[in-house]
């Protein structure tokens, strides 16, 4: 089956400026992670959202938001831009994360660079 | 707050050598992770550990984990060249309004000398 899809998969935008990712997980998948991956503070939980809900926030300014469509598509948003928002964001799709076996799969991930 | 410690960061290995990354953790938890991340590309599920003395094996990789220990170990058998990769491994916390955060180790840059 088809395994989870991010768009963009490359995004370079300005300071200042906001962008929006996409995610599509596994199909039958309710919950969908974010993550983002930096040279310098490696892979960093975002926030998860399940049945359209945001269930859990890491620590990330409020700049960073998402949602979660009634077709299990997520989308995260950044806003204000900043130089250090340069990071690999990844989403993450599991069935659910409340019983066992718990996997989660990534999709390619959207760089972004922010100049 | 949760730390995980991975280690070496960096392991150069010949082909047909056998080691083992090490992942400690600080606070109890009964989910750990493994992942293969190759240059560029996604973060691909290894294995998914989920009891105390739980070991999975698949191809060269060996993966088991000690609970009381708070430890996990990534075993590679007999490398070979297309296990070059950086391995990360990450704790499971089940939160209270449900859900799953992972809290990523620093990874371990393997590189596997022909």
């Amino acid at each position: 089956k088809a395994g989870v899809t991010q768009t963009p998969r490359y995004l370079i935008k300005t300071r200042g400026q906001q962008v929006t990712l996409s995610c599509s997980p596994i199909s039958g998948h309710r919950s969908v992670s974010w993550y983002q991956q930096t040279p310098g503070q490696g892979l960093q939980f975002l926030f998860e959202y399940f049945s359209e809900t945001q269930r859990n926030k890491g620590n990330f300014p409020g700049r960073f938001s998402g949602r979660q469509f009634s077709n299990s598509r997520s989308e995260m948003n950044v806003s204000t831009l900043e130089l250090g928002d340069s990071a690999l964001y990844l989403c993450a799709s599991s069935f659910t994360l409340d019983s066992p076996p718990y996997e989660q799969y990534f999709g390619p991930g959207t760089r972004l660079t922010v100049t | 707050e949760l730390k995980v410690e991975q280690n070496p960061l960096f392991l150069s290995m010949q082909e047909g050598k056998n080691y083992t990354i090490y992942c400690n953790y600080s606070t109890t938890s009964d989910r750990l992770y493994w992942y293969r991340q190759d240059p560029g590309k996604s973060l691909e599920s290894l294995f998914v550990l989920l009891s105390n003395g739980a070991v999975k094996q698949e191809g060269r990789l060996m993966a088991s984990l000690d609970t009381k220990a708070r430890l996990s170990t990534l075993h590679i058998t007999a490398a070979v060249h297309d296990l070059s990769a950086t391995y990360f491994c990450a704790v499971g916390e089940g939160l209270t309004g449900g859900g799953n955060k992972l809290t990523f180790g620093t990874g371990t840059q393997l590189k596997v000398e022909l």
